[in-house]
């Protein structure tokens, strides 16, 4: 069984266009996140969720969108899809806010603007 | 200043011998400490916590010293299977990564 599953894994789109990248955990955990990781393979925060609710928001454009339907889903909406948007981008969960334990980690999406 | 500085690397070792790399965090007030695994094109997987006290996983050892806000990751006896980019990682309500660290082991 999957812990935390993404889709798609792969995405190549044309600059301009709107994505959605989906994500699942099965892990009953309360809190969600997404991360990027850029081609210099540094792992950067963008949003967090705790039941459902948004908790970080870093400093990420407004074109980045998440939705949380339950706490076991989020979601991350892109509009306006630009080349610098390219990049790996992890779903991860864990128990809590500032679990101390650790997160998991869903296998990615690479997204390749064109 | 980033919130994690890494040591990059790359180290590359002969199997069999010991490897040791570091990290400084810049917020005093860290909670959590970790390094995390990462392989070519694969999510990070947790490896192991860090404690003050200094924490052994079979090969694997690592140390935090608060005082210093430095965090060390020691393996003995690399395997080829140790290859891998490894991420220095600090928890104050969200995990914020190092650049990592890569390491190969060689034949």
């Amino acid at each position: 069984d999957t812990a935390v599953s993404q889709t798609p894994k792969y995405l190549v789109t044309q600059m301009g266009n709107d994505k959605s990248i989906k994500c699942e955990q099965n892990l009953g955990h309360d809190t969600m996140y997404w991360y990027k990781q850029d081609s210099k393979k540094f792992l950067k925060i963008m949003f967090s969720y705790n039941n459902k609710e948004l908790i970080i928001n870093e400093t990420v454009p407004n074109r980045f969108s998440p939705k949380s339907p339950d706490k076991a889903h989020l979601n991350l909406h892109i509009n306006s899809l630009e080349l610098g948007d390219s990049a790996v981008y992890f779903c991860a969960s864990s128990q809590e806010v500032g679990w101390d334990y650790g997160y998991t980690f869903g296998s990615g999406t690479r997204l390749t603007v064109v | 200043r980033k919130e994690v500085e890494q040591d990059p690397g790359p180290f590359n070792v002969p199997e069999g011998a010991t490897v040791a790399f570091n990290c400084t965090y810049s917020n005093s007030a860290s909670q959590s400490f970790f390094w995390y695994r990462q392989d070519c094109r694969k999510e990070p997987k947790l490896l192991m916590s860090v404690y003050s006290s200094g924490n052994e996983d079979g090969r694997f050892t690592a140390q935090l010293n608060r005082a210093s806000q430095y965090i060390s990751l020691l393996i003995r006896d690399s395997k080829l299977s140790d290859s891998a980019t490894y991420l220095c990682v600090v928890n104050r309500y969200k995990l914020s990564f190092g650049a990592g660290t890569t390491v190969t082991v060689r034949a």
